[in-house]
């Protein structure tokens, strides 16, 4: 059972344009991280988010927490090339010890 | 610091052999993952190990056994390797809370 579904799941985008996906549960957690992974390399964290209805901006990136806590997204401003990866989310619940990820959407900026 | 660093980098293996995979972390985090990760897969946990002396088994746990050496290293092993098992294998650590810090990787090809 995938506990984390993300959309879409291939999202292919020309620079500058704007863009959103999105992480989705019917659980809820106490806090979401969001990880991006460029070819060849691991997953590096970008943010965390842990109250509902929280906003966390880095950058041109802006995460959003869902109110109850089971949804999260993630929204670019003017893509560039250099946000090309594979955007991961991954859900934590109290004392399980682990997180759940997502399958990921993988992003593509063309120039 | 060098963060979470992964030995070997690259591995072919032939059906029914057996290696290990090492993981060593100096970020003095307790909890420490692997990961395999497939094409449109996403990430799958294997084992984890939430502090030294402790593991517990993941989501794809068969065909793997697990060391927690010491508060720093973890390692994965492969006592009889199969095709199915060709993956890319990463590992990963984490302190307080669910926010994971990964390794560049392990390349594996099972022939």
């Amino acid at each position: 059972t995938q506990l984390l579904e993300q959309s879409p799941q291939f999202l292919s985008i020309q620079e500058g344009e704007n863009l959103t996906v999105y992480c989705n549960s019917s659980s809820v957690f106490s806090s979401l991280q969001w990880y991006r992974q460029e070819p060849g390399e691991g997953p590096v964290l970008l943010v965390t988010v842990v109250t509902g209805g929280e906003v966390k901006k880095l950058k041109r990136l802006t995460f959003q927490f869902g109110d109850a806590r089971k949804d999260s997204s993630l929204h670019i401003t003017a893509a560039q090339p250099g946000d090309t990866g594979l955007y991961l989310c991954a859900g934590a619940r109290t004392n399980a010890g682990k997180s759940t990820f997502g399958d990921g959407t993988t992003l593509t900026v063309k120039p | 610091n060098a963060g979470v660093t992964q030995t070997p980098k690259f591995q072919v293996l032939k059906t029914g052999q057996s290696m290990t995979l090492q993981c060593a972390q100096d970020m003095n985090h307790n909890s420490m993952y692997w990961y395999r990760q497939d094409p449109g897969m996403g990430l799958r946990l294997i084992y984890y190990s939430a502090s030294e002396g402790t593991t517990d088994k993941g989501e794809v746990p068969n065909g793997y056994n697990v060391s927690r050496l010491n508060k720093r290293e973890f390692s994965l092993r492969l006592e009889s390797a199969a095709p199915s098992q060709t993956s890319v294998y990463f590992c990963a650590s984490s302190g307080v809370g669910y926010e994971q810090y990964f390794g560049p990787g392990t390349r594996l090809t099972v022939t």
